[in-house]
């Protein structure tokens, strides 16, 4: 059973719109990840946050932003998706190294 | 900095044959190292982790994979190939605790594994 839950895990928006794709973890996990993964390609780190109030841009640039008011909650927003932003967005929590991961929110951007 | 690759974007075997997936690695300080699995349309599942303990590590469903610091190596293996082992495979570092990155995890471009029956 997923300790990690990720909302929505599919979503069809048109360009200009601004999303939110959720994550919230039960497991009380400081460290949190946002990685992208497109097709047939290897994951890429996009946000992190150690803990409440912190937030670190990851290896691959992105337009993205994430806040983290809450321990269990690390929500990933775009201001005005596009095209380009379209790809499959994985959450994780981390303990002792080890990565938990959500089942993923796929984006279509028309 | 930390790195790692894959050395075999696809790997096909066939049911009851051994399984090797290749993981090379750098890394600044003493690494751990982990194998992750995503079968199609689900969630990465972790297999196995080494973080310096015991070299020789045994994960779930029968693999295993062997830390060699000599080679900078971490490749996974299996005796036997089972057509649910099809899927994409990612070997994935850590640097330690004291490393800059503590907590980041570098993921390598994933191995998609092939079973024929």
């Amino acid at each position: 059973e997923a300790d990690i839950y990720q909302t929505p895990r599919y979503l069809v928006i048109g360009t200009g719109k601004k999303i939110t794709l959720e994550c919230s973890q039960t497991m009380g996990h400081d460290k949190m990840y946002w990685y992208q993964q497109d097709p047939g390609m290897e994951l890429h780190l996009i946000h992190y946050s150690y803990g409440v109030n912190s937030t670190e841009k990851g290896d691959l640039s992105s337009e993205s932003t994430v806040s983290r008011i809450r321990t269990e909650h690390f929500p990933l927003t775009l201001e005005s998706a596009r095209p380009s932003h379209t790809s499959q967005y994985l959450c994780a929590s981390t303990h002792h190294n080890v990565l938990t991961f959500g089942a993923g929110s796929r984006l279509t951007v028309l | 900095a930390q790195s790692v690759t894959q050395l075999d974007s696809h790997v096909s075997v066939s049911e009851g044959t051994p399984v090797l997936l290749r993981c090379n690695y750098s890394s600044s300080y003493s690494p751990s190292l982990f194998w992750y699995v995503q079968h199609p349309n689900k969630g990465l599942q972790l297999l196995l982790k080494y973080t310096s303990a015991a070299t020789l590590v045994k994960g779930i469903n029968g693999f295993e994979a062997e830390f060699k610091k000599s080679e900078t190596s971490f490749h996974l293996t299996k005796p036997s190939a089972h057509m649910s082992d099809a899927a994409e495979y990612f070997c994935v570092v850590s640097e330690g605790a004291g490393g800059t990155s503590y907590g980041k995890l570098t993921f390598g471009q994933g191995t998609i594994l092939t079973v024929h029956p």
